[in-house]
């Protein structure tokens, strides 16, 4: 089964648009973490925001963590065409006893220039 | 610096033929990972290796075997294909157990 669900599962914006992308899962994490996926390629790693951090920045994403309600949003910000992708969530859950990243369904972002 | 590095990129299979997949990392990674990928269900976890000369499995494991080779490769072993095995899979590494992990480019496998 899968830990993290994103939604939406699609989504399509303008260049220049922010997305917003949402993550929940189901037993608690040691870590969340984000990646990105172009068509056809390897996932890249974005970002990894620990269970005690609420918000952290990179460029520009943004990742909020609410431990309490078990979700994660992602925000790209001032999106541009070459944003076009699929990002995914993963969780490190705590309790599976089992040293590995579980990942969600993902969400396939389109920004149209 | 290569990272990740897979081999087939591209595989076709005939139901019930066998195939091995490579997967080498050269940043000196402890654990490594086999995903697959399908279709609308994410990544799921097939086999994994959180350090040299252990190997543990994951939530889709049937139908596979694994062998962490030495610290750089980890190997993905199909005895008797399936169509349900038809996939792209990934292999990953990390040097902390479930910290950033780097990913290879996937190989594509189909079985007919």
């Amino acid at each position: 089964s899968q830990q993290g669900e994103e939604d939406p599962q699609a989504l399509s914006i303008q260049e220049g648009e922010n997305a917003t992308m949402n993550c929940s899962y189901k037993t608690s994490i040691n870590n969340l973490q984000w990646y990105r996926q172009n068509s056809g390629r390897g996932l890249v790693h974005l970002i990894l925001i620990r269970s005690n951090e609420r918000e952290k920045h990179s460029g520009r994403l943004r990742v909020t963590l609410d431990t309490s309600k078990k979700s994660s949003s992602l925000l790209i910000t001032a999106s541009r065409a070459a944003d076009t992708a699929s990002y995914f969530c993963a969780t490190d859950p705590i309790d599976t006893g089992r040293r590995a990243l579980t990942f969600g369904s993902g969400t396939r972002l389109q920004v149209q220039p | 610096n290569a990272g990740v590095t897979q081999t087939p990129k591209f595989q076709v299979l005939k139901t019930g033929q066998s195939m091995t997949l490579q997967c080498a990392q050269d940043m000196n990674h402890n654990s490594m990972y086999w995903y697959r990928q399908d279709p609308g269900m994410g990544l799921r976890l097939i086999y994994y290796s959180a350090s040299e000369g252990t190997t543990d499995k994951g939530e889709v494991p049937n139908g596979y075997n694994v062998s962490r080779l030495n610290k750089r490769e980890f190997s993905l072993r199909l005895e008797s294909a399936a169509p349900s095995q038809t996939s792209v899979y990934f292999c990953a590494s990390t040097g902390l157990h479930t910290g950033e992990l780097f990913f290879g480019e996937g190989s594509r496998l189909t079985v007919l």
